[in-house]
């Protein structure tokens, strides 16, 4: 099956600075979706994002399909967005969502 | 609109026992799909339900298993718990595929 590796497995950040998560996949997808899980468990989808770049205030990310990489952008973070960033691809006819191992973010005052 | 509503939210169960897990989706999604959570092996895709059919299933035992009904609701059983069944159960629901929205998820402890 399709194999997705996530980098940097750990981030530590102080609050305002900027980051890229890194997000790559083995085989070509039909979506690719960010996800951040709050403290409580829940998975909240950031991006439906298969190909090209969306923007969402502070957020935004780039899928390069042909190159089989996704990016995430977190500008002036906040510690609010600490967390657990996951990526999941879809791919071929299987309608399930393969995720990567997660980065898990943290964001200092 | 609701999101996806998850019940219980946490449940601790004894080895042996079986459980069953509830999953609403969002109001007019007929996709439902579960995964689990643990420590050691991620988020792995347990199963899909459309239209009260079973689309697709993961690499789990028969012990688990799921249904959906004609509201779209799903739920999903495991039978005969081992304590490595003890994980965060999500559920997620999509119009039929595409961008998916998840639930709270259930906690499930096996003691």
């Amino acid at each position: 099956g399709i194999q997705v590796e996530q980098s940097p497995p750990d981030l530590i950040l102080q609050e305002g600075a900027n980051s890229t998560l890194r997000c790559n996949f083995s085989d070509s997808v039909n979506n690719l979706q960010w996800f951040h899980q709050n403290p409580w468990g829940q998975l909240i989808n950031l991006f439906y994002i298969p190909s090209g770049t969306k923007q969402n205030g502070r957020l935004s990310a780039t899928t390069v399909a042909t190159e089989r990489y996704s990016l995430l952008y977190i500008s002036s973070s906040q510690t609010t967005d600490s967390g657990v960033y996951f990526c999941a691809v879809e791919s071929g006819s299987a309608r399930q969502l393969t995720f990567g191992s997660g980065t898990q973010l943290t964001v200092l005052p | 609109k609701a999101g996806v509503t998850q019940t219980p939210r946490y449940l601790i169960k004894t080895r042996g026992q079986q459980v069953t897990l509830s999953c609403s989706p969002i109001s007019g999604h007929r996709s439902v799909s579960w995964y689990q959570q643990t420590p050691g092996q991620g988020l792995q895709f347990l199963f899909e339900y459309f239209s009260e059919t079973q689309r697709n299933k993961g690499n789990f035992p028969g012990r688990f298993s799921g249904r959906q009904f004609s509201n779209s609701r799903s739920e999903m059983n495991v039978s005969t718990l081992e304590l490595g069944d003890s994980a965060l159960y999500l559920c997620a629901s999509s119009p039929g595929g595409g961008k998916a929205f998840f639930g709270q998820g259930t906690r499930l402890t096996v003691v």
